[in-house]
């Protein structure tokens, strides 16, 4: 079956400070998927990578998809207090989507 | 209203108890799903309806029942449950069923369970 690692676990940065969360899978990845979380809450969607090579933002959120490394990296610039929650890749895996472990972000002024 | 709404928040229950935990979602769409999150654990996906059918449940205990009444709502009947069972569990929904590219998932806030 297939599994996503997410790397850190945590990160604890100061506001202004630029990050990257990775995620890693253990077979070919067709689509990931990136959302956020905040404690205790549901998923909120961020964005959807489909081709290797593919890069998307979304305000100050950079995704990219290296599918020959069947790996995804989540790139926050200029971090925020907003920014913080629990950050997790979802892969499609045989007609349901997989979850990795989450990368739990703190953003301190 | 938001796009798919659960109840209840929060439930304690003993392990002798009775009760469900309610999904209603607002988009029209045709699969929902059930997933479990406990601490420092993947994600784990517990049953998939699409047209109200079951089409997954991946080795939950019967402990957990669901049921899809039609394609707006969702319920997880809860009886007998064990501490471990304690968790967040998330309701979702998807136009389409899973597969490559299906598109996203839209998520409820979830419901916190709390066995004693």
């Amino acid at each position: 079956s297939q599994e996503l690692e997410q790397s850190p676990q945590s990160l604890i940065v100061q506001e202004g400070k630029n990050l990257t969360i990775n995620c890693t899978s253990s077979k070919t990845l067709y689509g990931l998927y990136w959302y956020k979380q905040k404690y205790g809450e549901g998923l909120i969607f961020l964005m959807m990578l489909q081709k290797g090579g593919e890069e998307k933002s979304h305000e100050k959120i950079t995704a990219k998809l290296d599918e020959k490394k069947q790996q995804s990296s989540l790139h926050i610039t200029a971090s925020q207090p907003s920014h913080a929650g629990i950050y997790l890749c979802g892969a499609d895996s045989t007609d349901k989507l997989i979850f990795g472990t989450g990368t739990r972000l703190q953003v301190f002024p | 209203e938001t796009g798919v709404t659960q109840t209840p928040r929060h439930l304690v229950m003993g392990m002798t108890n009775k009760k469900s935990l309610k999904c209603e979602q607002h988009l029209g769409h045709n699969a929902m799903y059930w997933y479990k999150q406990s601490a420092k654990k993947p994600l784990e996906l517990m049953f998939v309806y699409s047209l109200e059918e079951r089409v997954e449940n991946n080795s939950v205990p019967s402990r957990f029942s669901p049921e899809c009444p039609n394609s707006s709502h969702l319920f997880l009947h809860l009886h007998t449950l064990q501490p471990e069972d304690s968790a967040l569990y998330l309701c979702a929904s998807s136009q389409g069923l899973g597969g490559r590219f299906a598109g996203e998932l839209f998520f409820g806030e979830g419901s916190r369970l709390t066995v004693l």
